[in-house]
C-alpha cells in the first residue's frame, strides 16, 4: 500500500486558508487519496477524497497534482475549531483497512 | 441515529475480567471496522468484516480478542482476561464496503475508551 508523508505540525492564522500537504509518491492507478482529521477525544472525521480531479466540498477542498504523487487539503478559512490531527490516507487494494499515518497537527491561532 | 453509534463511551474493569465493546453502525453500510488507538499513538487496524464475515483476522493483536457481527449489523469486540496493555480507545467504523471500488468513506464513532486497572 502507498505510504503518506505529512509535515508532523503546522499553524494557521484564524480566517485564513490553511493548506495541509501530503506525498505519496508511491500511489497506483487504482487507489483514492482521503483526508481525515481528529478532533482531540473524538473518532476520525471524514473530510474529503479524491482520485485524480481536484474535489470540493462543504468542509474543504482537495487539490491532486497531476502525477498524483501529492496533494494538498485546503481549508478556506480556518477557524479555531478546525484545530485537529489532519490524515492523508491513500486507500485502494482489497485489504488495506485504510492505515493511518502520523498525521498533520494543525494549530490555528486566534 | 444518522452515525456510528459505539456503547460503552467509557469502560474501566479490573485486570484478568472480559469485557464487551458493541458497534452499531450506519443503517445499510455493509463494512464494519475496529481500530484501536493507544494514548497519544495513531489508529492500530484490529479487524473488518464484509457482511456478517471478517476475512481476516491477522489484525487481532492476541487470542484474547474476538469479534463477531450479526444480521449484517451490530458488531461485538470482545476482550478476554483483559491487561493493562489493552487500555485505549476501540474504535470502530462502516462504509458502503463496496471493494471493488475504493471510493466509499469510512465514518467512525467516538469510541469506546477502555481503562484496565
Amino acid at each position: 500500500d502507498a505510504k503518506t508523508t505529512q509535515p508532523p505540525s503546522m499553524d494557521c492564522a484564524e480566517g485564513r486558508a490553511a493548506n495541509l500537504p501530503c506525498n505519496h509518491s508511491t500511489i497506483s492507478g487504482n487507489e483514492y487519496v482521503y483526508w481525515y482529521r481528529q478532533i482531540h477525544s473524538q473518532g476520525p472525521q471524514y473530510i474529503i477524497h479524491g482520485l485524480k480531479n481536484n474535489e470540493t466540498n462543504e468542509m474543504a477542498s482537495l487539490i491532486i497534482t497531476e502525477d498524483r504523487k501529492s496533494s494538498t487539503l485546503i481549508l478556506p478559512h480556518a477557524t479555531l475549531r478546525d484545530t485537529a490531527v489532519y490524515y492523508c490516507i491513500v486507500f485502494g487494494r482489497a485489504g488495506n483497512m485504510l492505515t493511518f499515518g502520523g498525521g498533520t497537527r494543525l494549530m490555528v491561532k486566534p | 441515529g444518522a452515525g456510528v453509534s459505539q456503547s460503552p463511551s467509557n469502560k474501566v474493569t479490573e485486570k484478568g475480567k472480559d469485557v464487551e465493546l458493541r458497534c452499531d453502525p450506519i443503517s445499510g453500510h455493509t463494512a464494519l471496522y475496529w481500530y484501536r488507538q493507544r494514548l497519544g499513538q495513531g489508529l492500530e487496524f484490529l479487524i473488518y468484516f464484509q457482511g456478517n464475515s471478517a476475512p481476516d483476522k491477522s489484525g487481532l493483536p492476541s487470542d484474547r480478542f474476538s469479534a463477531e457481527r450479526t444480521g449484517e449489523s451490530v458488531s461485538t469486540l470482545t476482550i478476554q482476561r483483559t491487561q493493562q496493555e489493552d487500555s485505549a480507545v476501540y474504535l470502530c467504523a462502516s462504509s458502503l464496503g463496496v471493494f471493488s471500488s475504493y471510493n466509499s468513506p469510512l465514518h467512525f464513532g467516538n469510541g469506546t475508551r477502555l481503562t484496565v486497572t
